[in-house]
């Protein structure tokens, strides 16, 4: 399996500021997606991270809110916009190759917006 | 409307009896589950699968079951160790789907030495 690594661990932030984390892959992986865990609830994807073109957001998560970025096959960033504090959760990078969709995740993100 | 559902959102099990986490979907287009298992402070780390062409999957401790009928799975750990402590996600996918898992909400089990 892939080493994910997730940069930062945890964070406070400011309601209306913006952070921006990082997911970086020990090895070339085919599709790289980005998760949200909020407090007592399951993991929810947010989006795919497509290598060289725009990702493919979920019902109820948009661009101008969750820019993501993936330059390359090993790297990807999700970037959390004007926050507040309902934004306040863990956010996961996870990773999958081949078929079928087992995913590997990184440690997460655990976000605070104050 | 939550297509993945784990009904128990805590389980309590000795050391050394079985430990059962149940799992039930409602979307017939699933055909690959999966269960994940998630530390504090860690990512979920992948545990085990099963293909909807199967109604068993065994890995040393761990054993799945699928009902297809029911649209139930479980998840059967024999022996239980403190070390399982965990909360526990079930998932599921559309066999060659390149995209998402959906998750259930998870059951944290505590296994009591």
């Amino acid at each position: 399996s892939a080493v994910i690594s997730q940069k930062p661990s945890r964070d406070i932030c400011q309601r209306g500021t913006s952070l921006t984390i990082q997911c970086q892959v020990d090895s070339q992986v085919t599709m790289m997606f980005w998760y949200r865990q909020q407090p007592g609830q399951s993991l929810t994807l947010i989006a795919t991270a497509n290598q060289g073109s725009e990702a493919t957001y979920e019902s109820g998560f948009v661009i101008d809110k969750f820019p993501i970025s993936r330059p390359n096959l090993t790297f990807s960033t999700l970037t959390v916009s004007n926050m507040s504090p309902e934004d306040s959760s863990i956010y996961l990078c996870s990773v999958g190759q081949g078929l079928p969709t087992e995913a590997f995740f990184g440690q997460g993100t655990r976000l605070t917006v104050v | 409307d939550q297509q993945v559902k784990q009904n128990s959102p805590s389980l309590s099990v000795q050391e050394g009896r079985i430990s059962i986490l149940n799992c039930d979907y409602t979307n017939s287009m699933f055909d690959y589950f999966l269960w994940y298992k998630k530390y504090p402070a860690e990512g979920p780390t992948f545990l085990i699968s099963i293909s909807s062409i199967k109604d068993k999957n065994e890995d040393g401790r761990f054993t799945v079951f699928l009902n297809k009928s029911a649209k139930h799975l479980s998840l059967h750990i024999v022996p239980s160790q403190p070390g399982d402590s965990a909360v526990y996600f079930c998932a599921a996918s559309v066999w060659g789907s390149a995209r998402q898992l959906t998750f259930g909400s998870g059951t944290q089990l505590t296994v009591l030495p």
